[in-house]
């Protein structure tokens, strides 16, 4: 079936380390995003990709960064730099930046201790 | 900018009650509206949409009307189910801002039998 899949679905980090959370679709999509959802505050953009080999930082980009070598990859690392990186990290994508449907994976949940 | 209010939850209902949940937005140009559902532990799913006003986007018994002369786009269902425990989230999509998705803050229902 197509989808989204990330991983991990859980993962837990001391503080200071950095990590990189994954993202996978396999329904030939352009662009791919990533949000934060923290309780109360709904999504914020973080990063976007309109085409394989390009991204731009969201609202919140400080503190994270990502790649998109591949069409079908866009992983997200969150550096020592984040303050407060614990949070709810949402994928998604859509077939183009101006088109479609945004398609979302089922999130990964970091907790740094 | 562009902004989604939503109404603060949670809401909480007895089954088959009817649901309400509002949600207002501002935008710079003529932007498309959308519901989405998130369950426990999961990912975001479209609900529902519409593209121009007075359309009626609805799915799964839920309905909402694009308002253009409230800036309104309010979920309604006429008899809620345990299953529809869930938050719901509001966003719009606006052409003049390159269709990037702007969320509300997401509204939390539970339904109790």
């Amino acid at each position: 079936d197509g989808g989204i899949t990330q991983s991990p679905k859980y993962l837990f980090r001391k503080e200071g380390q950095n990590v990189t959370l994954s993202c996978e679709q396999n329904l030939n999509h352009d662009a791919m995003y990533w949000y934060r959802q923290d309780p109360g505050q709904g999504l914020r953009l973080i990063y976007y990709s309109q085409i394989v080999n390009d991204f731009q930082k969201g609202d919140i980009a400080e503190g994270y960064s990502v790649s998109r070598e591949k069409k079908e990859s866009f992983p997200l690392t969150v550096t020592s730099a984040q303050k407060n990186p614990t949070a709810f990290y949402l994928c998604a994508s859509r077939l183009t930046a101006n088109t479609g449907e945004l398609f979302f994976g089922e999130g990964s949940r970091l907790t740094v201790l | 900018g562009n902004s989604v209010t939503q109404m603060e939850g949670p809401v909480t209902l007895s089954e088959e009650a009817f649901l309400t949940i509002n949600c207002t937005y501002t935008a710079t140009g003529y932007p498309s509206l959308f519901w989405y559902v998130q369950y426990p532990g999961e990912g975001l799913q479209l609900l529902l949409k519409a593209t121009k006003a007075d359309d009626k986007g609805s799915n799964k018994g839920f309905e909402a009307t694009y308002r253009k002369e409230t800036t309104s786009f309010h979920l309604e269902k006429g008899s809620v189910q345990v299953s529809d425990s869930a938050v719901y989230f509001c966003a719009l999509s606006d052409n003049n801002a390159g269709n990037m998705l702007t969320f509300g803050g997401g509204t939390r229902l539970m339904v109790k039998p």
